[in-house]
């Protein structure tokens, strides 16, 4: 059983550019959490999303910033226009289901974005 | 806002020392979750705490939740070098589950 897979793993982007990182969740989850990680900071809470729906998106920036789960293929967080303040480790963690944070929350390696 | 503190911050510890990270957060929850992080990977999970007074032990490390007192603790016995990363605590805010939130991290390094 593969577990949450992110990719790439690392991005490279200039000022201005679009970046799209991915997510596919562990088999058998249907829902997807978004994480930013700034250097030297813990993980902030951006998005909370089930297949086809944005349950909670508090944590999103209120421009450039967009994500969705389809109901085919992985979770996709999209930045347009990004800044150099974009750079940061995006993490994506799993769950089976929701309103159960018993279970653990498994987390990806993470894609490392880069903005020069 | 829940807010959620670690400390100390940084920790530099001989091998075969014990210690103790805290963990404070500011308003009620039952959920308390513990990870670990090397450089460049992923969050691991370690704990997952429940109750008020939960404790939990997994080889050297041993975490436990007093919700009165809004803390957790993760206890190291006899660090060794393996031991080396950073560890978060992550609270699960009242009447919403469906997000978690973390602490600053405590980075850990332990010498021989």
């Amino acid at each position: 059983n593969a577990g949450v897979m992110q990719n790439p793993r690392h991005l490279v982007r200039r000022r201005g550019q679009e970046a799209r990182l991915r997510c596919s969740p562990m088999k058998g989850h249907s829902h997807v959490y978004w994480y930013r990680q700034l250097p030297e900071e813990g993980l902030k809470f951006m998005v909370y999303l089930q297949k086809e729906n944005i349950i909670d998106e508090s944590g999103m920036p209120k421009e450039r910033f967009s994500a969705e789960f389809p109901k085919e293929g992985p979770s996709i967080l999209r930045i347009q226009q990004v800044v150099r303040g974009d750079s940061a480790a995006y993490f994506c963690a799993s769950s089976p289901k929701r309103a159960d944070l018993s279970e653990k929350l498994f987390f990806g390696s993470g894609t490392q974005l880069s903005v020069l | 806002e829940l807010k959620v503190e670690q400390n100390p911050l940084f920790l530099s510890m001989q091998e075969g020392k014990n210690y103790t990270i805290y963990c404070n957060y500011s308003t009620t929850s039952d959920r308390l979750y513990w990870y670990r992080q090397d450089p460049g990977k992923s969050l691991e999970s370690l704990f997952v705490l429940l109750s008020n007074g939960a404790v939990k032990q997994e080889g050297r490390l041993m975490a436990s939740l007093d919700t009165k007192a809004r803390l957790s603790t993760l206890h190291i016995t006899a660090a060794v070098h393996d031991l080396s990363a950073t560890y978060f605590c992550a609270v699960d805010p009242p009447n919403n589950t469906d997000k978690l939130i973390f602490g600053t991290g405590t980075r850990l390094q332990v010498f021989p």
